[in-house]
């Protein structure tokens, strides 16, 4: 079974400044996707971004990358230009690409992340 | 408003009850998720649907919870016999397709059982 590991429970960083969000999953499968996603307080649950494993090049989306090393399965997310908005719940989180495989997608336990003005 | 929503979004209820919940995806998309998640935990897979198919289903989902899709638009989420274990946020979650990965999410369904 696949499992997917968030070892920061919270994290704060100042605005306008940098932070990194880890995270580490475990799977025998080759091909999946990872994902990070955003739960603002009392909000629904948002994609920041996606991961395709058999891609070498790190996915970004405006503020937004990420660091993937498959060989030692980790997937961080970098946030750049930290803003008052991205206050909120990070999952990451991990989905088979196998054909005929589970379509399900396994959560870490988040990383609550406060952004300080 | 077209994202998925969820009915009702809080619900109290004394433990032994029966409660039901309300999912209304987004329109077209073919997959619908039920996920639930407990205070300091990521949301865990329940079970989910294409169309009216009900493709797997967690062992999380015992006997007592069952999740129908009748025409393959809404969906319902039933848990018979309350008890206070099955306190969270009940998430659901519809995609347009198999190759379509971006899991679109509803505001949640949070369950109090007292």
């Amino acid at each position: 079974a696949q499992t997917v590991t968030q070892s920061q429970p919270e994290m704060s960083v100042q605005e306008a400044e940098t932070v990194t969000l880890s995270c580490t999953y475990d799977t025998s499968e080759s091909d999946y996707y990872l994902f990070w996603y955003k739960q603002p307080p009392s909000r629904q649950m948002i994609l920041v971004i996606r991961q395709e494993a058999y891609k070498q090049q790190n996915a970004t989306e405006n503020r937004f990358s990420v660091n993937f090393q498959k060989a030692a399965k980790s997937f961080s997310l970098k946030i750049s230009d930290s803003q008052l908005g991205d206050a909120a719940m990070y999952f990451c989180a991990y989905r088979s690409a196998n054909q005929g495989g589970s379509e399900k997608l396994v959560f870490g336990k988040g990383t609550k992340l406060t952004v300080n003005p | 408003d077209t994202g998925v929503s969820q009915n009702p979004r809080h619900k109290i209820t004394k433990r032994g009850q029966n409660v039901t919940f309300r999912c209304d995806p987004i329109s077209e998309h073919n997959r619908l998720y039920w996920y639930r998640q407990t205070l300091g935990q990521g949301p865990e897979f329940l079970t989910y649907f294409q169309n009216e198919a009900q493709l797997e289903k967690s062992r999380l989902l015992s006997d007592r919870f069952s999740a129908e899709r009748p025409k393959g638009s809404f969906s319902t989420l039933e848990i018979q016999r309350t008890e206070q274990g099955d306190s969270a946020m009940y998430l659901c979650a519809s995609s347009p397709g198999s190759f379509h990965t971006e899991a679109f999410f509803g505001q949640g369904t949070r369950l109090t059982v007292v």
